[in-house]
């Protein structure tokens, strides 16, 4: 059973531009979460769906990011006109059931903004 | 609301000493509890984690941890470290209907040879 994966690893951006980052969830997980993960600092919940409902976006910044976990295909963080703050690690993990489980996480996509 | 602090940000052990790294939360209904290690430009790893039960929890690479609802606690503990340990520790928080986990912030372990 493939863990999740997350494509692509590494995603150099020029200020501006647009930002797709996928993550196909293990086989059979219909919960996928998105963090961020600042230099040096933690992992910070961005938002929190199913299959074609957003449950939680509380940590998603207000304006230019958006995600979508649609019925078929991956899960797709979108971040528009990025700019250098949004340089970052950007982890998916993913979950069978709701919090109670846990989650097991994909290897990040590196986000570089220049 | 639900909310997860790990005291220590950076602790440093001697290799082969023992570990104790904090975790404190704060849930209102029986919490689920987990820690993850990270290792340097990696992603998450589960080590262990606490549903119902015994309170002492066995978890992968030799790490336990023991949750003391009278302290609201979950600490993770190692008899002995090993130089390999050295990586990003964070603890979690959920249960059902609870939505998302919520995560500390992290207590980055270094171990000294």
């Amino acid at each position: 059973n493939a863990g999740v994966m997350q494509n692509p690893r590494h995603l150099v951006r020029r200020r501006g531009q647009e930002a797709r980052l996928r993550c196909s969830p293990m086989k059979g997980h219909s919960h996928v979460y998105w963090y961020r993960q600042l230099p040096e600092e933690g992992l910070k919940f961005m938002v929190y769906l199913q299959k074609e409902n957003i449950i939680d976006e509380s940590g998603m910044p207000k304006e230019r990011f958006s995600a979508e976990f649609p019925k078929e295909g991956p899960s797709i963080l979108r971040i528009q006109q990025v700019v250098r703050g949004d340089s970052a690690a950007y982890f998916c993990a993913s979950s069978p059931g709701d919090s109670s489980y846990e989650q097991y996480f994909g290897p990040g996509t590196r986000l570089t903004v220049t | 609301a639900q909310s997860v602090t790990q005291p220590d940000i950076h602790i440093t052990v001697s290799e082969g000493a023992s570990l104790e790294l904090r975790c404190n939360y704060s849930y209102g209904a029986t919490p689920y509890l987990f820690w993850y290690v990270q290792s340097p430009g990696q992603g998450l790893q589960l080590l262990l984690k606490y549903f119902s039960g015994d309170t002492l929890v066995q978890g992968i690479k030799g790490f336990e941890a023991e949750f003391k609802r009278s302290q609201s606690s979950f600490n993770l503990r190692k008899p002995s470290v090993h130089w390999s340990d050295a990586a990003e520790y964070f603890c979690a928080v959920g249960g059902t209907n609870a939505g998302k986990s919520t995560f500390g912030d992290g207590t980055t372990l270094t171990v000294k040879p």
